[in-house]
């Protein structure tokens, strides 16, 4: 069974431009969702899909952060413009259920430094 | 607001013996409980959990244990072996948050020497 993908792994930026960060979760996982993990921090829900709905963006910046998940599969994290303080892994994690499905699978994170 | 917290950055201990890393909260709404690893450079993968409902759950050479009224949770290694070595995150859930937000602690590195 293939695990989550994500691209890119790493990705530099300058303060004030735009980044994007992809996400194929695993096949038939309906719950898909983004976390940011700082350096010397645990990952931080950014937000949660079921299929293409939002269950929960309560901890997204949505001042610069959007998200999106078409067709209720691949997903897009949106930064616009990035700030310093956005240097972190992008984590994107699935799971198989809906509610209370706690055992989610992790992708390998894109990497982003802002400059 | 740090709702879980591990207070331990790093622990060191010898091959074959016990390693126990720890876990406080705070939020009394958490009612479910669980501890990833990971490795450099993967992502987060999960390794038990256990509900508010029991105080102990056991998986090979993995024992997660509870304390409510201490709002303490430990995971137990034994014996511990050098492939261990990772971080080790415990997150947690509350029932009122909508889906399946997990709060996480900040890790604990785990180095297991030979």
């Amino acid at each position: 069974e293939a695990g989550v993908a994500q691209s890119p792994r790493y990705k530099i930026i300058e303060k004030r431009q735009s980044v994007a960060f992809w996400c194929n979760p695993i096949s038939g996982h309906a719950t898909l969702y983004w976390y940011q993990q700082i350096l010397g921090q645990g990952p931080k829900l950014l937000i949660q899909f079921q299929n293409n709905g939002v269950v929960d963006d309560s901890q997204l910046p949505k001042d610069r952060f959007s998200a999106e998940r078409l067709k209720g599969v691949d997903s897009t994290l949106k930064i616009q413009p990035a700030k310093l303080e956005d240097s972190a892994v992008y984590l994107c994690a699935s799971s198989l259920g809906v509610f209370r499905s706690y055992e989610q699978y992790f992708g390998p994170g894109t990497r982003l430094t802002v400059t | 607001d740090q709702q879980v917290k591990q207070n331990s950055p790093s622990l060191s201990v010898q091959e074959g013996r016990i390693s126990i890393l720890n876990c406080d909260y705070t939020n009394s709404m958490f009612d479910y409980f669980l501890w990833y690893k990971k490795y450099p450079a993967e992502g987060p993968t999960f390794l038990i959990s256990i509900s508010s409902i029991k105080d102990k759950n056991e998986d090979g050479r993995f024992t997660v244990f509870l304390n409510k009224s201490a709002k303490h949770l430990s995971l137990h290694i034994v014996p511990s072996q050098p492939g261990d070595s990772a971080v080790y995150f415990c997150a947690a859930s509350a029932l009122e948050t909508s889906g399946s937000r997990l709060t996480f602690g900040e890790g604990t590195q785990l180095t297991v020497n030979p």
